[in-house]
C-alpha cells in the first residue's frame, strides 16, 4: 500500500482481556517498529524488527506483550490481560533498508481499557 | 530519565508570533529528526540534519544541529494555527539498531 495501515483504528476493551494490534507497513519497506504513546507525551520504543534478524524486544513494558512478524510482512502486537495502564495509542512505522533513519508511520491504534 | 530533552513542553502563542523550540542530550547522535503530529494521526517527518552545525529551512521553519552533534533546534518565523501540532525530535544513536530514540514532544498551539 501507499503507507503503513494500521488496524484498528480504536479499540475499547475490558481489563483482562487480549488485544491484538495489526501493522501492515509499506510494501519493500524491510523495517518494522512499534511504537507506544500516552495523550500528548513522546514516543516509548516497544519493539523493532529488520528483516530475518532476531527482534529487539528490549523496549516491551512486561511479558504480557508480545509481536510477531509474518513473512517479512505484516506485524501484530499481543497485549495479554490488558491493563488500565495500557491505554494509550499504538503506532507502528517502517523503514526502507539503506534508507538511513527515515521511518514512517502509520495512524495509529488508540487503545482504551476500561 | 529521557535520552533526549525537549523544552518547553507547552507552548501557546498568537500568530505572528516566533518560537524557539529547543531539543537537548549529552549524547552524540549521528543524525536528528523533527517530526510534527496532529491529533489523530502519526509523526510526519519534517527534516533529517546529519552534519554537526547544519541549518536546513523549510519554509518559515529552520532546523538546527548542534556543531558537537548533542542538540538541535527549531525556530518558526510569524507562526500560524496551520502549524499547531506536536513537534517531535529523534535521534539515531550510532551504531544502534533501534536506530531512533524519541524526545518528549513540546505541544504547539498558534492562537489566531
Amino acid at each position: 500500500g501507499a503507507g503503513v495501515s494500521q488496524s484498528p483504528s480504536n479499540k475499547v476493551t475490558e481489563k483482562g482481556k487480549d488485544v491484538e494490534l495489526r501493522c501492515d507497513p509499506i510494501s519493500g519497506h524491510t523495517a518494522l517498529y512499534w511504537y507506544r504513546q500516552s495523550l500528548g507525551q513522546g514516543l516509548e520504543f516497544l519493539i523493532y524488527f529488520q528483516g530475518n534478524s532476531a527482534p529487539d524486544k528490549s523496549g516491551l513494558p512486561s511479558d504480557r506483550f508480545s509481536a510477531e512478524r509474518t513473512g517479512g510482512s505484516v506485524s501484530t502486537l499481543t497485549i495479554q490481560r490488558t491493563q488500565q495502564e495500557d491505554s494509550a495509542v499504538y503506532l507502528c512505522a517502517s523503514r526502507r533498508a539503506g534508507a538511513g533513519n527515515t521511518i514512517y508511520f502509520g495512524e495509529g491504534s488508540w487503545l482504551t481499557v476500561v | 530519565t529521557q535520552l533526549l530533552e525537549q523544552s518547553p513542553q507547552f507552548l501557546s502563542i498568537q500568530e505572528g508570533e516566533n518560537l524557539t523550540v529547543y531539543c537537548n542530550s549529552s549524547s552524540v547522535f549521528s543524525s536528528l529528526q523533527w517530526y510534527r503530529q496532529e491529533p489523530g494521526e502519526g509523526p510526519v517527518l519534517l527534516v533529517t540534519v546529519v552534519t554537526g552545525g547544519e541549518v536546513k529551512k523549510l519554509k518559515r521553519l529552520t532546523f538546527q544541529f548542534g556543531d558537537a552533534r548533542k542538540d538541535s533546534s527549531l525556530h518558526i518565523t510569524a507562526a500560524q494555527p496551520g502549524d499547531t501540532g506536536l513537534y517531535l525530535c529523534a535521534g539515531g544513536l550510532p551504531g544502534s539498531a533501534r536506530q531512533l530514540t524519541f524526545g518528549s514532544g513540546t505541544q504547539l498551539t498558534v492562537l489566531p
